[in-house]
């Protein structure tokens, strides 16, 4: 079936640095959602791309579905960031309008 | 504020019982979704609903059934519970299929 593989599964970054989350698709997608899962459980949205390239903040998003993966770059990473990202693919095909998740990242900044 | 709800926000049931959890949205979306996610883990399809009276079944629709009476309500019902049906139970709603979709705060439900 579809397979959504995110990596790293964790990362540790000081305060104040940057690094980047990868997620490759086996198969095309029509669209990559990045949440980040905060203590609470809670699933925030944090970029919906169908093509290119979103940035909001410190965060910026790219999807390049002929390559298919998609990126989600953290720049001046703050203590706040700290949760479990997770990219999610959108099927492009009959079985339905579903999102598969990758494994999750968790990240951890410290001070 | 447009977002999706689910009640209750926990749960403990004993095996066998029979479980009703529920999602609302305020966004008038016609998609909406029944999702689980386990410890460590990604979340999982169980059930898709494409409007009233519509509903396909996700990846993993064993021990579930689902009903939409409402466009803006969707609930997931567990007949007769079973231990490994404990877990994070996520609804989400979208304005079309393959559209962003937003989720709700979740349901822990514990199966004893």
């Amino acid at each position: 079936g579809d397979q959504v593989e995110q990596s790293p599964s964790a990362l540790s970054l000081h305060e104040g640095t940057s690094s980047a989350l990868r997620c490759n698709f086996t198969t095309t997608t029509r669209s990559v959602q990045w949440f980040r899962q905060n203590s609470r459980g809670s699933l925030i949205n944090l970029f919906y791309l169908a093509s290119g390239t979103k940035e909001n903040g410190r965060l910026k998003s790219a999807f390049d579905s002929k390559e298919l993966y998609s990126t989600l770059h953290i720049r001046d990473a703050q203590l706040e960031d700290s949760g479990t990202y997770f990219c999610a693919a959108a099927s492009n095909n009959n079985a339905g309008a579903k999102l598969t998740f990758g494994g999750g990242t968790r990240l951890t900044v410290r001070p | 504020d447009m977002k999706v709800t689910q009640m209750p926000r926990y749960l403990i049931k004993r095996m066998g019982e029979n479980v009703l959890l529920e999602c609302g949205q305020d966004m008038s979306h016609e998609t909406m979704y029944w999702y689980r996610q386990d410890p460590g883990l990604g979340l999982q399809l169980i059930y898709i609903s494409y409007d009233v009276d519509s509903n396909s079944e996700g990846d993993i629709p064993k021990g579930y059934r689902v009903s939409r009476k409402k466009r803006e309500h969707f609930s997931l019902i567990l007949d007769s519970a079973k231990t490994n049906q404990t877990s994070v139970y996520f609804c989400a709603s979208s304005g079309q299929i393959y559209a962003e979709q937003f989720f709700g705060p979740g349901t822990r439900l514990t199966v004893l």
